[in-house]
């Protein structure tokens, strides 16, 4: 259990409207990860966090920002919801030096 | 860039048979592999993993894979698979220098039957 919790577990919103999720670590470590999971896409890279304010694009990154203030909190924030942005969403974190991921519970986000 | 390749959506067996899933990766670096098991409506857990040394390496759950450079592969495998193991399972591949960003295929969903 690498201590990753996810907030909300579930959310319904309508397009246009802004969305914060927040993911909680409880062990200090650097790299942090939001993907989002689609049916025939598996996990796709959104955004990612190698520190405090160091922050950088994934593959899927278009429509969505991210933020770390602090160590142990990775937001990422859908400015205006569209609906192709209905998905699970994941945030990991990677022990340094290992390349291993660990994942949170997720995120189902649906937008309507 | 690199990829993964799980050429298998959907695969079905029967409970007790023997079980292999597929991973092809492309990139010419040494890539360390990885293993990643989704039960429904949950996260993912990490099943195994290769670095580098012996290129048969054992995981949780009774799993094993073998990396293969020449095929560039890390084919998944299990001898005797249990109704328990139904699931999604995902390769992922990563490299050094690449903040230890991971990418993932697009998982192929086991199904047991008894």
């Amino acid at each position: 259990d690498a201590g990753i919790t996810q907030s909300p577990r579930h959310k319904v919103t309508e397009t246009g409207t802004p969305v914060t999720l927040r993911c909680h670590q409880t062990e200090n470590h650097r790299y942090m990860y939001w993907y989002r999971q689609d049916p025939g896409h598996g996990l796709r890279l959104i955004h990612y966090s190698y520190g405090v304010k160091d922050t950088d694009k994934g593959e899927v990154s278009d429509g969505y920002s991210v933020s770390r203030s602090k160590t142990e909190d990775f937001l990422l924030t859908l400015e205006s919801a569209t609906s192709s942005q209905t998905s699970v969403y994941f945030c990991a974190i990677s022990v340094e030096n290992s390349y291993e991921q660990y994942f949170g519970p997720g995120t189902r986000l649906t937008v309507t | 860039a690199q990829s993964v390749t799980q050429p298998d959506i959907h695969i079905t067996v029967s409970e007790g048979a023997s079980l292999e899933l597929r991973c092809n990766y492309s990139y010419g670096a040494t890539p360390y592999l990885f293993w990643y098991v989704q039960s429904p409506g949950q996260g993912l857990q990490l099943l195994l993993k290769y670095f580098s040394g012996d290129t048969l390496v054992q995981g949780i759950k009774g799993f094993e894979a073998e990396f293969k450079r020449s095929q560039s592969s890390f084919n998944l495998r299990k001898p005797s698979v249990h109704w328990s193991d139904a699931a999604e399972y995902f390769c992922a591949v990563g490299y050094t220098g690449t903040a230890s960003k991971l990418t993932f295929g697009t998982g192929t969903r086991l199904q047991v039957t008894l």
